[in-house]
């Protein structure tokens, strides 16, 4: 079966710092993965994914993920934050049928 | 396209009273997704249909859970009788196809309170 960890609830960080968000996952099938970023009061976005090539994907807005099958993790990471970035990110896994199970979530808070 | 719309946005209401919640999917895709966000469960998928027609609901809770999609351009969930613990953002999502390279599109959700 497929599950994913994202290992922090909360992450507070000051504008223009950097920024990781952990997620690890398990599947012991072909593995596809995925950040989705949730702002206030609406539905989630996709943000980035990894289906196969390359193992670091890039977002429109600065982002990017890397996939590593050895440590089973996909964090995500940004090197300068703003405050438009404070919102909730969920990573997901799927398989090839295309079912997403989600992670709890992260609670990003970028302060001035 | 407008998006996927959901409605009501916000529904209020008390144990044992039938909960509605409808949705639009974007035009031309041809699977639709419900899912439910809780703080303990975080987001689950609910049942997801192809053409109208339902696939998979191992998702659903029991059997006060239901879903339709009449047509294309509508589904709704209903739950019969709610129960405080139903209370939940529910997310309606919509896609071409069910294969990894189709994304899922969001509705804004419809937050549910049973008191």
């Amino acid at each position: 079966a497929q599950s994913v960890t994202q290992l922090d609830s909360q992450v507070p960080v000051f504008e223009e710092a950097p920024v990781e968000l952990r997620c690890n996952y398990s599947s012991s099938v072909s593995v596809y993965l995925f950040w989705y970023v949730q702002y206030p009061n609406q539905g989630l976005q996709l943000l980035l994914k990894y289906l196969s090539g390359s193992t670091l994907v890039e977002s429109i807005n600065g982002f990017e993920a890397e996939f590593n099958k050895s440590q089973t993790s996909f964090h995500l990471r940004k090197p300068s934050v703003h405050i438009s970035d404070t919102a909730e990110y969920f990573c997901a896994v799927s398989d090839r049928v295309g079912k997403l199970i989600f992670g709890q979530g992260t609670e990003l808070s970028v302060k001035p | 396209d407008a998006g996927v719309i959901q409605s009501p946005r916000h529904e209020v209401t008390e144990m044992g009273q039938e909960v509605t919640l409808r949705c639009k999917p974007i035009s031309g895709h041809d699977y639709l997704f419900w899912y439910r966000q809780t703080m303990m469960r975080g987001l689950e998928l609910l049942i997801y249909f192809n053409n109208n027609v339902p696939i998979d609901d191992s998702g659903m809770p029991e059997d006060r859970f239901s879903a339709k999609m009449p047509n294309a351009s509508f589904s709704t969930l209903k739950i019969q009788p709610s129960e405080p613990r139903d209370s939940a953002v529910y997310f309606c999502a919509s896609s071409l196809g069910l294969a990894v390279y189709n994304e899922q599109f969001f509705g804004p959700g419809t937050r549910l309170t049973v008191l």
